[in-house]
């Protein structure tokens, strides 16, 4: 079946500092990826919608500035978390299209 | 506001006993309906889908929605206590979903 891949696993940065997720289908081609946010006992919330080739479309409240995506392949997805505080420590998580119901394994960041 | 909901739980049920977790959703044009599987620090694992009005089942998973009530539930035949975990349901149209906060279930011995 489908498989999304996400790495880092884990990451723990020094405020400031910029982070760079990476997530891939590995035996599909997904022209439009998802990346998630989800904060302790709460659910997924959708940050952008990643579609290759064109600009993220970001969800109301998510900076564009802060959150950069890239999706230069029909494989891979990348978020970059830039100047990260610690109120972005959080679970990301992909999720690729045609593979609507497939995550990727989440990326815990946490920032010091 | 597109809304889905779930009652936080914990639902506990005993090992061998149907486990029935609900959800309930505004958005009338949401089309399809996925219900996840949660453990705790792992990402979702999709359960099931469903978007035709009805049952569905799939082994000891059965889904039902019901478009008039705006409503989806989740059966879970035969609990085992690998079965403990949060189940969030979502709902949407196209590419986009709606998740729900999820329901902790706790499968008992």
């Amino acid at each position: 079946g489908a498989v999304v891949s996400q790495h880092p696993s884990r990451v723990i940065c020094k405020s400031g500092t910029s982070v760079k997720i990476e997530c891939r289908s590995l035996d599909f081609q997904a022209t439009t990826m998802f990346w998630y946010r989800q904060f302790p006992k709460q659910s997924l919330m959708l940050m952008a919608t990643s579609n290759e080739g064109s600009k993220a479309t970001y969800e109301q409240g998510v900076e564009k500035d802060k959150f950069l995506i890239n999706h230069a392949s029909l494989t891979l997805s990348t978020l970059t978390v830039t100047s990260a505080h610690p109120e972005d420590s959080s679970f990301y998580i992909c999720s690729a299209h045609p593979g609507v119901g497939i995550f990727g394994p989440g990326t815990r960041l946490t920032v010091l | 506001q597109k809304e889905v909901e779930q009652n936080s739980g914990p639902l506990s049920v005993p090992e061998g006993a149907i486990a029935s977790l609900n959800c309930t959703y505004s958005d009338r044009g949401s089309q399809s309906f996925f219900w996840y599987r949660q453990y705790s620090g792992k990402s979702p694992e999709l359960i099931m889908f469903i978007y035709s009005n009805g049952d569905k089942e799939d082994g000891r998973f059965t889904a039902q929605l019901n478009k008039a009530s705006q409503y989806v539930s989740l059966l879970i035949r035969d609990s085992q206590p690998s079965d403990s975990a949060t189940y969030l349901c979502a709902g949407g149209g196209g590419n986009k979903l709606t998740f729900g906060t999820g329901t902790q279930l706790k499968v008992e011995l």
